[in-house]
């Protein structure tokens, strides 16, 4: 099955640092998405992304499929980013939207 | 817009007792939903995914099963519970909104078998 890999595993900013988490991964996809796990378990999901770049906020991602990699960029970091930021991925067909899961990053962002 | 429901947020059960998980969703119709679990706060695992009522594939052989027996209702099951079955599992439905193919999750069940 497709492999995926995040970087780095932990990250500590002070607030209004910026940062940029990396998803690499094994195989062609036609799904990729990530995520932000607050410290309650909520899990929310920031993008989905295959290819291409998008922004939200002060939140970014761009995906280069051909190259197999994605990059989330964070600007301007609050306390409220905390948590764990996921990477999964899918490779469509007949996985349906079953997505593979990356092991995180963990976000702390002191005041 | 979807809504998903998950029931209970924590439970302690003992070893070799039954486990029934609940999930059910709103504001959407025959739609693909999956039960994930989180061991130790890194990275989750697929357990069972569903396309349609009666349907379930599994991902992992294991202690526990899956039914769907209505088409917005998603049941996680075990018959006798070990300690490794200890985690949080999350039931998540899959949005399809003009072909953005985003998953919502519920808020979990973190399980501790003791």
């Amino acid at each position: 099955g497709i492999q995926v890999e995040q970087s780095p595993p932990d990250l500590i900013l002070q607030e209004g640092a910026n940062s940029t988490l990396r998803c690499n991964f094994s195989d062609s996809v036609n799904n990729l998405q990530w995520f932000h796990q607050n410290p309650w378990g909520q899990l929310i999901n920031l993008f989905y992304i295959p290819s291409g770049t998008k922004q939200n906020g002060r939140l970014s991602a761009t995906t280069v499929a051909t190259e197999r990699y994605s990059l989330l960029y964070i600007s301007s970091s609050q306390t409220t980013d905390s948590g764990v930021y996921f990477c999964a991925v899918g490779a469509g067909g007949t996985s349906y939207g079953k997505l593979t899961f990356g092991q995180g990053t963990i976000l702390t962002v002191h005041p | 817009s979807q809504t998903i429901h998950q029931w209970p947020a924590t439970l302690v059960q003992p070893v070799g007792s039954p486990l029934s998980l609940e999930c059910t969703v709103e504001g959407t119709s025959n739609p693909n939903l999956y039960w994930y679990r989180q061991a130790a706060g890194r990275g989750l695992q697929l357990l069972f995914y569903s396309v349609g009522i009666g349907q379930i594939s599994s991902e992992v052989p294991q202690n526990l099963s899956a039914s769907r027996p209505q088409d917005r209702q998603f049941i996680l099951s075990s018959k006798k519970l070990l300690l490794s079955d200890s985690g949080f599992y999350l039931c998540a439905v899959e949005d399809d909104y003009r072909g953005i193919y985003g998953y919502t999750f519920g808020s979990g069940t973190r399980l501790t078998v003791v």
